[in-house]
């Protein structure tokens, strides 16, 4: 059974660090790309950030792009998101994401953590 | 970047069908996906590549794409179906959320 569990969310202090982590089980992880999608309180979803499953790609959001790092560690089947000068609108649900190639220009995310909520306060 | 664009809300009765419209420049040349996400819980695809849908997920669920818009149609919806819908699309250095529907069936 896939299972993706995320960890590490929390309250953080505005322009403060988290580093949230996401254990996989239960497939090839090194064989998959991976991302992370976030959820404010309310609001819509939002894509915001990609790896692909050797490492070797990777791509943010403007909203994220130069503040939060996404990395793996196939060794230890584990996605990782650095997130640095946290800010208000960072509040949110981070979900970790399998994505399923289906082929040529098919992509979606089909298995989902349960997410882990980041809360920036001042 | 592109954006993805939804109605905020439908309504419909049980047992009528609610249509849900998505609309982006992308869409005439990426494919559309829709997942459904019910209060508290994580998102589950309920259609992708435009009009495919997964195992599971019942045949009342059905989506088209035409030009710049993609369409879920939901035939007979159900009170159980009642919950967030988001469309999807993705290009070669991202991927992009429409903004989300509520569908109540009431």
């Amino acid at each position: 059974e896939v299972q993706l569990v995320e960890s590490g969310g929390g309250l953080v202090q505005r322009g403060g660090s988290l580093r949230l982590s996401c254990a996989a089980s239960g497939f090839t992880f090194s064989s998959y790309n991976m991302n992370w999608v976030r959820q404010a309180p309310g609001k819509g979803l939002e894509w915001i950030s990609f790896i692909s499953s050797s490492g070797s790609s990777i791509y943010h959001a403007d909203s994220v792009k130069g503040r939060f790092t996404i990395t793996r560690d196939n060794a230890k089947n584990s996605l990782y998101l650095q997130m640095n000068s946290l800010r208000d609108e960072d509040t949110a649900v981070y979900y970790c994401t399998r994505d399923l190639y289906c082929g040529g220009d098919c992509y979606y995310f089909d298995y989902w953590g349960q997410g882990t909520l980041v809360t920036v306060s001042s | 970047s592109y954006e993805l664009t939804q109605p905020p809300s439908v309504s419909v009765s049980p047992g009528q069908t609610a249509r849900i419209t998505c609309s982006g420049d992308v869409l005439p040349r990426k494919y559309a996906y829709w997942y459904q996400q019910k209060a508290g819980q994580a998102p589950v695809v309920v259609i992708h590549e435009d009009s495919k849908r997964p195992s599971g997920i019942p045949e009342r669920f059905s989506g088209s794409s035409s030009g710049t818009m993609a369409t879920l149609t939901i035939s007979g919806a159900q009170v159980e179906d009642e919950a967030d819908y988001y469309c999807y699309s993705t290009d070669s250095t991202g991927r992009v959320f429409g903004g989300g529907t509520k569908l109540t069936v009431l």
